[in-house]
């Protein structure tokens, strides 16, 4: 399986600052997808990114909030714009591989915001 | 009502017991059936997966899905305080544009 690298693994941010997150993969794929699991909870889907064209987001999620660049098919970044302590969480890049609709996850990004 | 059920727990067993986990679901189309073990403080971590109907064994760890009643299974035999851990249930369908569905996780704890 795809091996994903996210960074950072945790931060701790000021009220109003931005925050971009990291997903690498050793592999190319097409789909990659950004979640928000909160503490306790399940994870809930934020966008889903493919290389080439804009991300995909769900009700909820807005690209002002959370913009998303996919600039080629190993990378992808998150940003966490604006963030106020309703945004921390711990968030999530995963890939698919291949034709199966089977995700790899990253360790995830702890973020807390004061 | 909810596409995927799993009950939250926590689920507190002693060491060496069988663990039963278990998720419903109410689409039929789904077609992969996936759990995820997630430690605290770590992303979620592929177990174990299967397509379509049936069994599937890895070790310690069976997997089985029943389409006809809309329920998944995960067995861990000999159970260890190492696999105390979140296991989330998932399920997706192979066709372009559908999502992955993720249950709640249930919360398990193995006493030494």
């Amino acid at each position: 399986s795809a091996v994903i690298s996210q960074k950072p693994s945790r931060d701790i941010c000021q009220r109003g600052t931005s925050l971009t997150i990291q997903c690498q993969v050793d592999s190319q794929v097409t789909m990659m997808f950004w979640y928000r699991q909160q503490p306790g909870q399940s994870l809930t889907l934020i966008a889903t990114a493919n290389q080439g064209s804009e991300a995909t987001y769900e009700s909820g999620f807005v690209i002002d909030k959370f913009p998303i660049s996919r600039p080629n098919l190993t990378f992808s970044t998150l940003t966490v714009s604006n963030m106020s302590p309703e945004d921390s969480s711990i968030y999530l890049c995963s890939v698919e591989e291949g034709t199966r609709d089977i995700q790899y996850f990253g360790a995830g990004t702890r973020l807390s915001v004061l | 009502q909810k596409e995927v059920e799993q009950d939250p727990g926590p689920l507190s067993v002693p060491e060496g017991a069988i663990v039963s986990l278990n998720c419903t679901y109410s689409n039929s189309a789904f077609q992969y059936f996936m759990w995820y073990r997630q430690y605290s403080r770590k992303g979620p971590e592929l177990l174990m997966y299967t397509y379509s109907s049936g069994n599937k064994e890895d070790g310690r760890f069976t997997a089985q899905v029943d389409k006809s009643s809309k329920y998944i299974s995960l067995f861990i035999r000999d159970s260890q305080p190492s696999d105390s851990a979140t296991y989330l249930c998932a399920m997706s369908r192979n066709t372009g544009g559908f999502k992955t569905i993720f249950g709640a996780g249930t919360r398990l704890f193995v006493k030494a």
